[in-house]
């Protein structure tokens, strides 16, 4: 079945540094969503992509759509510590669903 | 603030007791889903309703019963549980297919 493998599983971070995560599909896709979940709470959409190539910001967050379609990269910048959280990826099983597949997560730690 | 409410936000329940969580939301959105999420995975999708309508159920036991009342509201009805099906119990909602799904913040569920 389709997978989203996330890279890194998780990171430390200094408070300050930029950082940068991937997802990746071994089928395609063509939309790709970048969520954040905070501990207690649900999952908060940061950013819909819906193009190949496409890049889009939301304040210090930038994601790309792979030229691929086969991957996704999510970017923040100076990183504060509000920033820690669970980061999941997700696309839908199949084009014309309801059906979304979540990544395995990239869990973010900032060091003040 | 989500704007997809769920109550109760904890729940703890014995194994033979019947219990309900509900979900609601006021945006328009014509599909709504249940997922279940264990601690540090991704959401696992449960059921999806669309126009009201049971459209998926993912090989759900039957201890779990979905409800749609109306287009705003969406029940999972609870009985005989095991003890491990404690989890986050997560409601989301989109406007159709291939459309970002929006969280509530979970019912932490406890069998006990």
């Amino acid at each position: 079945g389709q997978q989203l493998n996330q890279s890194p599983q998780s990171m430390f971070i200094q408070e300050g540094e930029d950082v940068s995560m991937n997802c990746t599909s071994s089928s395609i896709f063509n939309t790709w969503l970048w969520y954040k979940q905070d501990p207690g709470e649900g999952p908060v959409l940061l950013i819909a992509l819906y193009k190949a190539g496409e890049l889009t910001s939301n304040g210090r967050l930038t994601a790309q759509f792979g030229i691929t379609r086969k991957d996704s990269f999510l970017n923040i910048s100076a990183s504060i510590p509000s920033d820690v959280g669970i980061y999941f990826c997700a696309g839908p099983a199949l084009s014309g669903t309801y059906k979304y597949i979540f990544g395995t997560g990239t869990r973010l730690k900032v060091l003040a | 603030d989500t704007e997809v409410t769920q109550t109760p936000k904890h729940l703890v329940m014995g194994m033979t007791n019947k219990k309900s969580l509900k979900c609601e939301q006021h945006m328009g959105h014509r599909a709504m889903y249940w997922y279940k999420q264990k601690a540090k995975k991704p959401p696992e999708l449960m059921f999806v309703y669309s126009y009201e309508k049971l459209s998926i159920n993912e090989s759900v036991p039957s201890r779990f019963s979905p409800e749609c009342p109306n287009s705003s509201l969406l029940n999972l009805h609870l009985h005989a549980l095991q003890p491990e099906d404690s989890a986050l119990y997560l409601c989301a909602s989109s406007l159709g297919q291939n459309q970002p799904q929006h969280f509530g913040d979970g019912t932490r569920l406890s069998i006990l």
